[in-house]
């Protein structure tokens, strides 16, 4: 079954700190992995886009990873700052579908 | 800067009326766009896909009667919601590929409409 599933559910970490997020996922085949942030009440954004063939893409303090064998991508947030709260979504691409996972909700308190 | 506008970003409408919500691509073309609904705290469920040119393609459970999508032109999506009810309150988003494959391509979300249905 196409699934992505992401950890934790929610998150919460003091301002300036760094965090990772996790997406495993079971889709097959697959065509790419990217990571969306949405902020409450608005429509995903884009952060990185990754292909089978690459390891890493970074997005200013947004660092994304790919493990394509084991099937599981991190997103790294580095200084965290106010405004990166937010849910973050894992989204799995075949040729024919799109599958998004729940998300992550961080919160950044000052 | 946002390439998908969606509008109205809120609607409030008494139950029994229609409804209606556009997506337009901005500096692009899009054949197809993905209309979603998103309870809170949930994650985006595809409703449909729409089509230009065509008939739009419903995901398992959405009533295609209720739910009408029209995609006349390569920049832009309606839905339609008819005869809307509370339960049909919801966030509903839109997105459109920029690029030739409709899930290989970057993939751009318009903002999103709030709908409360009173």
């Amino acid at each position: 079954k196409n699934q992505v599933e992401q950890s934790p559910q929610s998150l919460i970490i003091l301002e300036g700190k760094n965090c990772t997020l996790q997406c495993n996922y079971t889709v097959s085949p697959f065509s790419n992995l990217r990571w969306y942030k949405q902020d409450t009440g608005r429509g995903p954004v884009s952060l990185t886009i990754m292909t089978f063939s690459e390891n890493t893409k970074s997005n200013g303090r947004y660092t994304a990873t790919l493990d394509a064998d084991t099937k599981q991508s991190s997103l790294h947030i580095t200084a965290s700052q106010l405004s990166d709260s937010a849910s973050y979504i894992c989204v799995v691409t075949r040729d024919d579908k799109i599958i998004f996972g729940k998300g992550t909700r961080l919160h950044i308190l000052p | 800067g946002a390439v998908v506008s969606q509008h109205p970003s809120w609607v409030i409408c008494k139950s029994g009326t229609s409804v209606k919500i556009e997506c337009r691509s901005l500096d692009f073309q899009a054949t197809t766009m993905f209309w979603y609904r998103q309870f809170p705290k949930q994650s985006l469920m595809l409703m449909a896909t729409s089509n230009e040119g065509s008939k739009a393609t419903y995901e398992q459970g959405v009533e295609k009667d209720k739910f009408l999508i029209n995609h006349a032109s390569l920049t832009l999506s309606t839905l339609t919601v008819t005869s809307a009810h509370p339960e049909d309150s919801s966030f509903y988003i839109c997105s459109a590929p920029q690029g030739t494959s409709s899930y290989n391509s970057p993939l751009h979300f318009g903002n999103g409409t709030r709908l409360t249905v009173t």
